[in-house]
């Protein structure tokens, strides 16, 4: 089946350790988005990319680091500079890559982080 | 950037009723686009719609987009309808795959 899945679906963290969530797509889709969810909250931008080995900041980076070594993965990792990082994160892709206008997004099942 | 805001932040229905979301931008937006996510999380894109009017089954959706607003339109809810509702849209000029949320509205169908 086409889609995008993320791994663990539950995450603990202890206090100053780095972990890592995956994100990993069969779509051919160009374009990576992670995104935060906090309880009754919207979506926040934390990082994306438009194409392999680019990536920018969103709304929200600090605390955060991505990379974008593969097409079809886009990794990210909370570090323990991030002091509040309980929260739903949420992976999307879409097809259009730098200067296409078309941007579906299109979501994993999303990955539910605690602090121990 | 630009905001987002959803109205209302939450509606309560009985089932078999209608109803209407509304979105409005501080500014022109394009790439705009609805969401349901579902009471386990996951999002589903509804609606790809810039501009215009657009129907998918017992939902539609229409944008102005010179009046920076669009809404959604549920006929007949049904219990999985519930949910949060989010539009989303991305401002003139900004790169293209930043998306900004609107805070939701919380949809709850009652049988």
């Amino acid at each position: 089946d086409g889609g995008i899945t993320q791994s663990p679906k539950y995450l603990f963290r202890k206090e100053g350790q780095n972990v890592t969530l995956s994100c990993e797509q069969n779509l051919n889709h160009d374009a990576m988005y992670w995104y935060r969810q906090d309880p009754g909250q919207g979506l926040r931008l934390i990082y994306y990319s438009q194409i392999v080995n680019d990536f920018q900041k969103g709304d929200i980076a600090e605390g955060y680091s991505v990379s974008r070594e593969k097409k079809e993965s886009f990794p990210l990792t909370v570090t323990s500079a991030q002091k509040n990082p309980t929260a739903f994160y949420l992976c999307a892709s879409s097809i259009g890559g730098p200067g296409q206008g078309l941007n579906i997004q299109y979501f994993g099942a999303g990955t539910r982080l605690s602090v121990l | 950037g630009i905001q987002v805001e959803q109205s209302p932040p939450d509606l309560i229905l009985q089932e078999g009723a209608n109803s209407t979301l509304r979105c409005n931008f501080s500014d022109s937006v394009n790439n705009l686009q609805w969401f349901h996510q579902n009471p386990w999380g996951q999002l589903i894109n509804l609606f790809y719609i810039p501009s215009g009017t657009k129907q998918n089954g017992r939902l539609s959706a229409t944008t102005v987009a010179t009046e920076r607003y669009s809404l959604l339109y549920i006929s007949s809810s049904q219990t999985t309808d519930s949910g949060v509702y989010f539009c989303a849209g991305r401002a003139g000029g900004t790169s293209y795959g930043k998306l900004t949320f609107g805070q939701g509205t919380i949809l709850t169908v009652h049988p």
